[in-house]
């Protein structure tokens, strides 16, 4: 069955620092791959995807991504952490964008001064 | 902007009660998705609709019924609500290949 695995649960990274986000998905086949951000209270707010191509996509935010393909893995990074970037962060996967998203059980960021 | 509205933010309910949660876009979106968050065990799929009057169930949609009478709006109904439904609900909407949009939630509590 196609999973979606993130190993960390929460995260604290001082202000300033760089981040990086672990993804790892189980599929049969290249799915198409998501970061989604949740602030509190909220909804999910799309921060990138990536579907084919370039293996490494930017989005919003300063955020990118790195798909790997031999490694399973969807890896979400930052260079620079801002106070504001404390979220949770969901890694999902669909077999195409618009059917329905298997997501990963999310990885809670804190940031410190 | 795509906007997802969720019609409650917060809700209390009795247990055995019949529960409504509706979710309305304004894209005039073909695909619509409700999930519900758990801590600890993320987003988990209920049903979704890929059409009018059309739907589809997800990973875990005992407990639970929908409707899509109208493009726009796709309801939730707990048939008689239990306290284990007490979670955050939320509705998503997508077009085509592009991705999901998400509301706002609901957090439901069965009392």
């Amino acid at each position: 069955a196609q999973s979606v695995t993130q190993p960390d649960i929460h995260i604290t990274v001082s202000e300033g620092a760089s981040l990086e986000l672990r993804c790892n998905y189980s599929y049969g086949a290249t799915p198409y791959l998501f970061w989604y951000v949740q602030s509190p209270g909220q909804g999910l707010q799309l921060l990138l995807k990536y579907f084919s191509g370039d293996t490494l996509v930017q989005g919003i935010k300063g955020f990118e991504a790195e798909f790997k393909r031999s490694q399973s893995s969807f890896n979400l990074r930052k260079p620079s952490v801002h106070w504001s970037d404390a979220a949770e962060y969901f890694c999902a996967v669909a077999l195409s964008a618009g059917t329905a998203l298997i997501f990963g059980k999310g990885t809670t960021l804190s940031v410190s001064s | 902007d795509v906007k997802v509205t969720q019609s409650s933010r917060y809700l209390v309910k009795r247990t055995g009660e019949k529960v409504f949660l509706e979710c309305v876009q304004d894209m005039d979106h073909e695909n619509m998705f409700w999930y519900r968050q758990d801590p600890g065990l993320g987003l988990r799929l209920i049903y979704f609709s890929y059409d009018v009057k059309m739907k589809e169930k997800g990973d875990i949609p005992e407990g639970y019924s929908v409707s899509r009478e109208k493009k726009e709006r796709f309801s939730l109904i707990l048939e008689s609500a239990s306290t284990n439904q007490t979670s955050m609900y939320l509705c998503a909407s997508s077009f085509g290949d592009q991705p999901q949009h998400f509301g706002d939630g609901t957090r439901l509590s069965i009392l």
